[in-house]
């Protein structure tokens, strides 16, 4: 347990849905990210966001909306997706001050999304 | 751009031996970080072991350590007495400023009993 907590585990939505993945830290990080896992490729960075402020957009489509209404919090917002689209969406805090690029990022265990 | 390479997209070890899973990445930056993270079948991200790029002694972490060679800018981790429980996807990754954390594609470890 890494006390980064994510939900749903599993997502199945059709590509005119409208759907959310939550993800919840307590552990008083002010870092948060979105990475998306495909198979065969490199875990790919999404969001960015450093107290509740997004600093990196990694060219993502708009059909994905972040949002992160506090520091605890990170959502991430689905609509008229592809079935390419379809990956294990991971969620990460870290600290986030110039001394601690060193400490790792904590990770949720994934929403696993398939679009149909 | 800043790139990180497992060029082993699998591996596998007889439990009890030793194995060397290799790490290559691509950086102009002098100050910045390393990692290695471990991913088992129940998708949970896990640090295995950290290492500063500022530091020239290796980082060591029970069965775990890492060959630091900044100059050639490789990282390679090491497991030793390998267990079934370390079966599971390693993924090298490198930090730098700002809270970017780039990993590489992973290596699929398989131990054999």
């Amino acid at each position: 347990e890494t006390g980064v907590t994510q939900t749903p585990r599993h997502l199945v939505m059709g590509m005119t849905n409208k759907k959310s993945l939550k993800c919840e830290q307590h552990l008083g990080h002010n870092a948060m990210y979105w990475y998306k896992q495909s198979a065969k490729k490199p875990l790919e960075l999404m969001f960015v966001y450093n107290f509740k402020e997004q600093t990196e957009n990694n060219s993502v489509p708009s059909r994905f909306s972040p949002e992160c209404p506090n520091s605890s919090h990170l959502f991430l917002h689905l609509h008229t997706l592809q079935p390419e689209d379809s990956a294990l969406y991971l969620c990460a805090s870290s600290p986030r001050t110039a001394s601690n690029m060193n400490t790792e990022a904590f990770f949720g265990q994934g929403t696993r999304l398939t679009v149909v | 751009a800043q790139t990180v390479t497992q060029s082993q997209p699998e591996m596998s070890v007889q439990e009890a031996e030793t194995v060397t899973l290799s790490c290559t990445y691509d950086t102009s930056e002098s100050d910045y970080y390393l990692f290695w993270y471990k991913q088992p079948p129940s998708r949970q991200m896990i640090l295995v072991i950290r290492q500063e790029a500022y530091k020239q002694q290796n980082a060591t972490e029970n069965r775990f350590s890492v060959n630091f060679q900044k100059a050639a800018k490789s990282f390679s981790l090491k497991i030793s007495d390998s267990q079934l429980g370390d079966a599971a996807m390693y993924f090298c990754a490198y930090r730098y400023r700002d809270d970017k954390i780039i990993f590489g594609k992973g290596t699929r470890l398989h131990i054999l009993p």
